[in-house]
């Protein structure tokens, strides 16, 4: 079983659509969690953080954590063009040495569609 | 500095040479995390700095791979005898506190190529 798992997609939705993304982690001690989105041919940027259960709303984005299920999903309302890109679901994870590093999955790619 | 910086940008090198690779983490950044990503996979963690403690480097793929962080600051990933699987992109992040907690910085990394 991959730590972090996303579907790789494409996931593509219409413009003005809601895209939902979706992410599962095996390490029930997680604490933090991440999505970053990567444009082809950057870097990742941080675009939220969730630390507990429930919905955290910024803007067009919804970030929602269920422990219980280990399950973390990002959802991004009024879809736009400009939104393609994939997102990465991030998981802290504890190193043996004691610090912390983050555990990245694959990515979904999303793409809007004019 | 703004953001986290690193060079080369790109690098191209022949196979069995060694390569250098820079990382500025931001201003007063702390933790420092080094990840390659290779073409079309994940961010693969390969080493983590924390204020002046040892390195946890438990992501080294080889004993080819070394790294080192000079006062805390700048930090220089080293591929000795280079092989075609060590192409990819390097990226260097950078973090205020421990970046598990509140998410890292990630620099525009190092296009790696072994020919």
């Amino acid at each position: 079983q991959k730590e972090v798992e996303q579907n790789s997609g494409p996931l593509s939705v219409p413009e003005g659509a809601i895209a939902s993304l979706n992410c599962t982690y095996s390490d029930r001690g997680s604490q933090s969690f991440f999505w970053y989105r990567q444009y082809s041919g950057k870097s990742p940027e941080l675009i939220m953080s969730i630390y507990s259960n429930g919905d955290k709303e910024d803007g067009r984005f919804t970030a929602q954590l269920n422990k219980a299920s280990q399950y973390v999903s990002l959802l991004i309302r009024d879809s736009q063009p400009s939104d393609s890109a994939t997102y990465l679901c991030a998981v802290n994870m504890i190193l043996t040495g004691g610090g912390n590093k983050l555990t990245f999955g694959t990515g979904t790619q999303l793409k809007v569609e004019l | 500095g703004a953001g986290v910086s690193q060079s080369p940008s790109n690098k191209v090198t022949e196979k069995g040479k060694d390569v250098e690779l820079r990382c500025d983490p931001i201003s007063g950044h702390t933790a420092l995390y080094w990840y390659r990503q290779s073409l079309g996979q994940g961010l693969e963690f390969l080493i983590y700095f924390q204020g002046n403690s040892a390195p946890d480097k438990s992501g080294l793929p080889s004993d080819r791979f070394s790294a080192e962080r000079t006062g805390g600051s700048v930090s220089t990933l080293t591929i000795q005898r280079t092989q075609q699987e060590d192409s990819a992109v390097y990226l260097c992040a950078s973090s205020l506190v421990e970046g598990s907690i509140y998410g890292y910085t990630f620099g525009s990394g190092t296009r790696l190529t072994v020919v």
